[in-house]
């Protein structure tokens, strides 16, 4: 199906175990992005690329990590979850940084126990 | 740094208008706006670019005063699918948006 595609879409994890979280998007953009939307802080950027092999820290990127070795894939890595990163993640791409706006993903619950 | 977004919630008659604001300390390259409901994904509405542009989409329109460093988000003729949350998002340059806390807006019939 094209668009965008997170998985999984809940995820419960224990305090410092390691945690993927997948995005894949089917029309070839450019640009993709990862957001942390938490009550009351809106939608807080964690990490954005802007190609394959290109990303870069956004406003919270302490603890998590990125990769982005083919244009459709852009997977969030929790090194070590912290209970602080309980929240829902959304991804999101765009074909055109100027002009066009972000579609994201329906988003991951994390919960970390 | 994020924009500050107000009022930070409204509560609407059906056919009643309503504005939203959002401002940045920052100069601007352009702002986005999305709607959000509950439990779903954000959902892109329009995008401006500096230069003072205004756009319209269907009875939503939204302004941009570069001078200022100011949006506004227009909703009129309300309707009960108006309900959600909408949240500005703002570009310094570079390639990232940087969003609002968001405002809660409830269209009652």
């Amino acid at each position: 199906d094209a668009g965008i595609t997170q998985s999984p879409r809940y995820k419960i994890t224990e305090t410092g175990r390691q945690v993927t979280l997948m995005c894949h998007q089917t029309w070839s953009h450019s640009y993709m992005f990862w957001y942390r939307q938490d009550l009351g802080h809106g939608l807080r950027l964690i990490y954005y690329s802007a190609a394959a092999d290109i990303t870069d820290k956004g406003e919270v990127p302490d603890g998590y990590v990125v990769s982005r070795s083919k244009t459709e894939n852009f997977p969030l890595t929790l090194e070590s979850a912290t209970r602080s990163q309980t929240s829902v993640y959304f991804c999101a791409s765009s074909e055109d940084r100027v002009r066009a706006g972000y579609t994201f993903g329906s988003g991951t619950r994390l919960t970390v126990v | 740094q994020q924009p500050v977004q107000s009022p930070q919630a409204v509560i609407l008659r059906e056919g009643e208008d309503a504005v939203i604001n959002c401002s940045s300390s920052k100069a601007l390259y352009s702002v986005h706006w999305y709607r959000q409901k509950h439990g779903e994904a954000p959902v892109f509405l329009m995008i401006l670019l500096k230069g003072g542009e205004q756009k319209g989409h269907d009875k939503i329109s939204a302004s941009f005063n570069e001078k200022k460093q100011q949006s506004s988000l227009y909703l009129t003729a309300s309707q009960l699918s108006y309900s959600g949350t909408y949240f500005c998002g703002t570009e310094t340059g570079g390639f990232k948006t940087i969003f609002g806390a968001g405002t809660r807006l409830f269209v009652k019939a």
